[in-house]
C-alpha cells in the first residue's frame, strides 16, 4: 500500500523567505510526527499531532516554525523567514494509534531536503 | 527519557551474523525497546521492538537482558542492504521517538 509521502523532495530557498513542507500520512493513521535531521544535530523531534490537535509542540525550535493538520490527514510544516540554520532534512512519520496502551511503529516518509541560501 | 549508549560504528562481513548492542540502564519499567534503522538517503524504518521477552521477526531478533538494562539486535545473516545506522530507542512507539547517535553498520562483501 501507499506509504507516507512528502513534498517537495527538495527545496532551495533564499534566506528570509517562507516555506511550506507537506506530509501525506498513511490513510487511517491518527498520529503524525515531524522530525528534522541536520548534520550537526542528528534526528530531532519537532511536533506531533493526534488527529488535528498538537499535544506536544515542545520540539519546535522557534516561533518561526508552525504546523497544522487538517481533516486528520495532511499536515503542513511552515517555516517563516528562513535562516541558514534551518537547512536540514525534514521527516514526517505516522502511526495508527496515539496514546493508551499498545505499541505501534512509526512509518517515515522519504523527507524534504531544505537548503537555505 | 532513558539515555542510551551504542557503539559509534561496527563492521560485518556479508552473510555473517551481526550483534548490535545497546545499553539503556535508566529505562523505565513500562518503556518498550525499539530499534529503527536508517539506510542512506532514506527516512528511518522500524526494525523490531520488545518489552521483556526476546522477539523475532522477519528482519531481525531482539535479545533483552533480564534486568532490561541492555539489549542486542541480531541480524542473522548480514547483507549489503543492511548497511545503515541502527538506533536503539526506549519508550512508547506511538509517542515522539528520541533518536541518539546510533551505530553505523558497514557490511563488507
Amino acid at each position: 500500500g501507499a506509504g507516507v509521502s512528502q513534498s517537495p523532495s527538495n527545496k532551495v530557498t533564499e534566506k528570509g523567505k517562507d516555506v511550506e513542507l507537506r506530509c501525506d500520512p498513511i490513510s487511517g493513521h491518527t498520529a503524525l510526527y515531524w522530525y528534522r535531521q541536520s548534520l550537526g544535530q542528528g534526528l530531532e523531534f519537532l511536533i506531533y499531532f493526534q488527529g488535528n490537535s498538537a499535544p506536544d509542540k515542545s520540539g519546535l525550535p522557534s516561533d518561526r516554525f508552525s504546523a497544522e493538520r487538517t481533516g486528520g490527514s495532511v499536515s503542513t510544516l511552515t517555516i517563516q523567514r528562513t535562516q541558514q540554520e534551518d537547512s536540514a532534512v525534514y521527516l514526517c512519520a505516522s502511526s495508527p494509534v496515539w496514546g493508551g496502551s499498545g505499541n505501534y511503529e512509526q512509518y517515515f516518509g522519504p523527507g524534504t531536503r531544505l537548503t537555505v541560501t | 527519557d532513558a539515555k542510551t549508549t551504542q557503539p559509534n560504528s561496527m563492521e560485518s562481513n556479508e552473510e555473517e551474523p551481526v550483534h548490535l548492542p545497546c545499553n539503556h540502564s535508566t529505562i523505565s519499567g513500562t518503556d518498550y525497546i525499539h530499534w529503527y534503522r536508517q539506510l542512506p538517503s532514506q527516512g528511518p524504518e522500524y526494525v523490531i521492538h520488545g518489552l521483556t521477552s526476546n522477539v523475532n521477526n522477519r528482519m531481525a531478533s531482539l535479545a533483552i537482558a533480564e534486568d532490561r538494562k541492555s539489549s542486542t539486535l541480531i541480524l542473522h545473516r548480514a547483507t549489503l542492504r543492511d548497511a545503515a545506522v541502527y538506533y536503539c530507542i526506549p519508550g512508547w512507539g506511538n509517542t515522539p521517538l528520541v533518536f541518539g547517535k546510533g551505530t553505523r553498520l558497514s557490511v563488507i562483501a
